[in-house]
């Protein structure tokens, strides 16, 4: 079955930029989401379709890809984006999540 | 203001079945589709299904660790979908969310859809 792989954690400091990364065969000819889930909340979408931002979402998250990896760009990071991040794409008409990413801010 | 409100959840004995309704407000529903996604305690985000627009026949796609168990439905005259659960087992204990899904199309790759808005939960426990 088709597989999204994400790194378990990721820790940054405040102010700084975070990265997370998420991999997949054939992830290169779909798109990828990202979205955003704080303890206790519904996720949130902050990347569609590799790289576009929706509206409300801050200017610091961005999205990018290369081959079959997809990154999430936090740029000047705040103590409220700690946070899961999960990316999710599709293989055919199935929807697949990544197991999600714990970004710790310290 | 796009809002998803699930209900439904609660406690059900192994073998029992669930009906979960999702109700959409602040937008044309039958222009969307929409999932269910579950996230059992402490774990990660699991795709369950979904039924698409009228466009696409509203037709649905389900996972296959529900396949055959779980049935996606909607009502567009009332802006709601359901998820109806039968044999639920007690690894089927989880929150479920409904995720409203924008169709579109890209050249390369076909038919895709933006999960782009998610209700606050609706929590299933499955326990004797």
């Amino acid at each position: 079955s088709y597989e999204l792989t994400q790194p378990p954690s990721v820790s940054v400091s405040p102010g700084q930029t975070a990265s997370i990364t998420c991999s997949g065969d054939k992830l290169g000819t779909k798109f990828a989401s990202w979205y955003q889930q704080r303890p206790g909340q519904s996720p949130v979408l902050v990347i569609s379709q590799d790289t576009k931002r929706p509206s409300g979402i801050p200017d610091r998250f961005s999205g990018s890809k290369s081959g079959n990896t997809a990154t999430l760009t936090i740029s000047g990071t705040q103590p409220m984006d700690e946070a899961d991040y999960y990316c999710q794409a599709w293989d055919t008409s199935t929807v697949i999540f990544g197991g999600g990413t714990k970004l710790t801010v310290l | 203001e796009v809002q998803l409100v699930e209900s439904g959840g609660g406690l059900v004995q192994p073998g029992r079945s669930l009906r979960l309704s999702c109700t959409g407000f602040g937008f044309t529903f039958d222009d969307y589709a929409f999932s269910w996604v579950r996230q059992a305690p402490g774990k990660g985000l699991q795709w369950v299904g979904f039924v698409k627009s009228k466009t696409y026949i509203r037709t649905t796609e389900y996972a296959a660790s529900v396949r055959g168990r779980f049935t996606i439905s909607r009502d567009d005259s009332r802006n709601i979908a359901y998820l109806d659960m039968n044999s639920l087992k007690i690894e089927d204990t989880a929150i479920y969310f409904c995720v409203r899904g924008e169709e579109s199309y890209d050249y390369r790759w076909g038919t895709y859809r933006i999960w782009d808005s998610w209700g606050q939960g609706t929590l299933v426990t499955v326990s004797s």
